[in-house]
Formats: structure tokens, C-alpha cells, sequence
């Protein structure tokens, strides 16, 4: 059965500096996997996806990810954090065959400080 | 133009009652979603439609009732509500195994 897993509940950067969250996957098949974040009181938004092809994908903000199967990982990037960066982030992976049902990392609170 | 809204977005009542959330989404997307996420954050999934017809079914309580009366609309009705099930609701859709767009959510609190 798929799964996620998110290490670091919580991650506090300073502003300008790499933000590193990362993911896990446990898959039998070729996992598609996503980023989400959430803003405050807000539902989730797409940060970006992997399905095929490129293991190294954008996203919006600034942000990116890199497929490694090796490692089953999926982790988020970016290379210089700013304020309006801290949200709850969560990974997720479609479970195959499983009618596009998305399954969920427990998240990661990113804080930025100046 | 909201792409995925749901009302209400806050919903405070009594143990014991009953309620529901509406969820319309103007995309045309051909499946819906209600997500549950509870108080520590942690999103699943409680149910899917897709062109009305119902496909995922996770393990919930039968006081949970979702019911599409179109493509466009996916509404979750909760009888007997419970202290357990204060959380926020989220409705998404998508067509078909695309990217799934979420609605702002319902934070139900029951006393």
C-alpha cells in the first residue's frame, strides 16, 4: 500500500536562506506525487506534481522537487525563502488504480524568519 | 469566479444534530472529493464522485451521507454529529486523474 512520510513537523528557516522539505514514499508501482501547501485558514494549492518523464520539476514560487527513485524521495527545494512562504506543506502520492485518490504525508509547518 | 466553494465556511452546532455542507465547483470537472482533515493537520479522504456515481468509499461513518446531484455538485450531510467530528471538510474536483483544485474548507466544531 502507498504511504508517506514527512520528516520534520516543523522547519524554520531564515528569510533568504534554502528551504528543505522533505518526503518519503512507499510505492509498488510508479508513484505519481505532488506538493500542496496551505496558507492559514485556506485550502490547499498545487505547488507541483510529478507523473512521467523530467524527475526534476517546477513549481510555482520559486519552488522544485526531484523524482529519486533510489531513495524513494520526493523532496521540496527552494533556494531562497521568503516571508510569504510560511504555510503547512504536504507531500501526497496517487494510490494506482485507487480512482485518482490521493494519499497524504502528515504535513510540515515552515516558518520564516527575518 | 471561485473555482471550488463550499458553504458554509464555518458550521458550530450541538452534539446530536444534524447538518450539511454544499460544495459546487464551476470548472467542469468530472469527479469530486471530500477530505477530512482533523486537528492535527493530517488530510484523508472520505469519499469520491465521478459523473454522479459514487467510486471511492473510505472506511467512514454511515452518519456521513455524501450525495451529488450533478456533475458540478458534491454535498455531505452528517447525522448525529459527534464531538469526533470537528474538523475542517474539504470538497476538491479534478477531471479525471488530473491535478485535484480544493475548496477553502468548512471548519466544523461540534459542543
Amino acid at each position: 500500500a502507498q504511504s508517506v512520510t514527512q520528516l520534520g513537523s516543523h522547519v524554520s528557516v531564515s528569510e533568504g536562506a534554502l528551504v528543505l522539505l522533505r518526503c518519503n514514499y512507499s510505492s509498488s508501482v510508479p508513484p505519481y506525487l505532488f506538493w500542496y501547501v496551505q496558507y492559514p485558514n485556506q485550502g490547499l494549492q498545487l505547488l507541483l506534481k510529478y507523473t512521467t518523464g523530467a524527475t526534476l520539476v517546477k513549481g510555482i514560487n520559486g519552488f522544485e522537487a526531484e523524482f529519486k527513485k533510489s531513495e524513494t524521495s520526493f523532496h521540496l527545494t527552494k533556494p531562497s525563502a521568503h516571508m510569504s512562504d510560511a504555510a503547512e506543506y504536504f507531500c501526497a502520492v496517487i494510490v494506482s488504480g485507487g480512482y485518482n485518490k490521493l494519499i497524504f504525508g502528515a504535513g510540515t509547518r515552515l516558518a520564516v524568519h527575518p | 469566479d471561485t473555482a471550488v466553494s463550499q458553504t458554509p465556511k464555518y458550521l458550530v452546532t450541538q452534539m446530536g444534530n444534524d447538518k450539511s455542507i454544499k460544495c459546487e465547483q464551476n470548472l467542469g470537472h468530472d469527479t469530486m472529493y471530500w477530505y477530512k482533515q482533523d486537528s492535527k493537520k493530517f488530510l484523508k479522504i472520505m469519499f469520491s464522485y465521478n459523473n454522479k456515481e459514487l467510486i471511492i468509499n473510505e472506511t467512514v461513518p454511515n452518519r456521513f451521507s455524501p450525495k451529488s446531484p450533478d456533475k458540478a455538485h458534491l454535498n455531505l450531510h452528517i447525522n448525529s454529529l459527534e464531538l469526533g467530528d470537528s474538523a475542517v471538510y474539504f470538497c476538491a474536483s479534478s477531471q479525471g486523474w488530473n491535478e485535484q483544485f480544493f475548496g477553502p474548507g468548512t471548519r466544523l466544531t461540534v459542543l
